[in-house]
Order: structure tokens, then C-alpha cells, then sequence
């Protein structure tokens, strides 16, 4: 079965930008979707297709995917971009939804 | 505007089988490329997807539940239905539906309830 493969954690300083990698064979052949968890709260897609965003997303949020990686950018980090970050795709050779393990995203 | 809404037992027994309901508005499965998905996410632990029906009701399920697991929908009454058999202390999780996109090839969740806290214990 696919696997997506996450860092764990990432730490970042306010203001810097924080880069949350997903891992997978081939992933830049799939589209890559992105969702931000806060504590106590449901998901939220924050980037599809690998680079879109949804409307409300703000502009810092961005992503891209190539080769076996896919990227969430997220610039000029403040605090209330702390939470779980989890990639997903749809791996259309089994029909099945795979999420990575997730990362967490602190800033310092 | 969308919503979606799971609703079933806070609380079920080892053994006993679950059954969510997700209420949903703001669109129809009957509309081509809508789908509707459960994932659960274990207490501190990562998402995990369950299961996915569209709006042709062709159903999908992860590989490691999908003998535990059946989805269904009632598109007149805007639900889709989660059952889980045989439930273990380890199928403690909270449990989300999700609209879910299946356009261009891929799928992915644009909307998110707000999740239904299922423990097992007897």
C-alpha cells in the first residue's frame, strides 16, 4: 500500500518560514492536499492540487510537490499557525485514501 | 453554506457494532463529483480514513477495516451512515465525516464536521 512519510516536528521562529515535507514514491505523480489541525478542533484544508487554496486560506500558505516530496510552505509563520499538519492523497492504483503520519508544527 | 453533523453512541461496548449518522446540507450526493468520507483519529494519534461513498454509490474502504466496516446513504434525507462491527477498546477515536471532492483523478475534504468522541469499554 502507498505511504506518505511526515516529520514529526518542525519548529520554526515567528516571523520565519516553516517547511513541512511529505514523503512518498513517485508523490509528485499524485495531487497532494494539505490539512492544518488545532488542538480540540476539526481539520481544515488549508492547500489542494498541490498548490491551490481554498478561499480564507491566507496567501502565506503554499505548497508544491515533485519528484518523491511534496512541500507546505507556510511564510512569515506567526503563533496561530501552531497545529498538526497532515498531507493526503488518493492513490488511485488501490482506490484508497492515504493520510501521512502528520507533523507538529511549533513555533518558538 | 455547507454543514455536516455526526451523530451516534458516545459510549459502546467491546463486541457491539456502531453506527454513526452524518447529517449534512449545503449539497446534494446526487450532484457528480460529491462524496461523503468518515475518518477517526485516536486520541493524540494521526487521521485515519474509514471509508468514502459518491454520489453513483460506489463505496470505498480502508484495507484494514473493510471487513468491520459498510457505508450507505439515504440522499433524500441528506445522511450517510458509518456502521463498525465487532468494536474493540482500541477503535476508541473521534470520528469526523467529511465531504469529500473526487474531481481530476484525486479526492480530498473540503468540509469537516466537528467530530462525535466514540469510547469502547464495558
Amino acid at each position: 500500500s502507498y505511504v506518505l512519510t511526515q516529520p514529526p516536528s518542525v519548529s520554526v521562529a515567528p516571523g520565519k518560514t516553516a517547511r513541512i515535507t511529505c514523503g512518498g514514491n513517485n508523490i509528485g505523480s499524485k495531487s497532494v492536499h494539505w490539512y492544518q489541525q488545532k488542538p480540540g478542533q476539526a481539520p481544515v484544508l488549508v492547500i489542494y492540487y498541490d498548490s491551490d487554496r481554498p478561499s480564507g486560506i491566507p496567501e502565506r500558505f503554499s505548497g508544491s510537490n515533485s519528484g518523491n516530496t511534496a512541500t507546505l510552505t507556510i511564510s512569515r509563520v506567526e503563533a496561530g499557525d501552531e497545529a498538526d499538519y497532515y498531507c493526503q492523497v488518493w492513490d488511485s492504483s488501490s482506490d484508497l485514501v492515504v493520510f501521512g503520519g502528520g507533523t507538529k508544527l511549533t513555533v518558538l | 453554506q455547507v454543514t455536516l453533523r455526526e451523530s451516534g453512541p458516545a459510549l459502546v461496548k467491546p463486541t457491539q457494532t456502531l453506527t454513526l449518522t452524518c447529517t449534512f446540507s449545503g449539497f446534494s450526493l446526487s450532484t457528480s463529483g460529491m462524496c461523503v468520507s468518515w475518518v477517526r483519529q485516536p486520541p493524540g494519534k494521526a487521521l485515519e480514513w474509514l471509508a468514502l461513498i459518491d454520489w453513483d454509490d460506489d463505496k470505498y474502504y480502508s484495507t484494514s477495516l473493510k471487513t468491520r466496516l459498510t457505508i450507505s446513504k439515504d440522499t433524500s434525507k441528506n445522511q450517510v451512515v458509518l456502521t463498525m462491527t465487532n468494536m474493540d477498546p482500541v477503535d476508541t477515536a473521534t470520528y469526523y465525516c467529511a465531504r469529500t471532492l473526487a474531481v481530476a483523478g484525486t479526492n480530498y475534504f473540503d468540509y469537516w464536521g466537528q467530530g462525535t468522541l466514540v469510547t469502547v469499554s464495558s
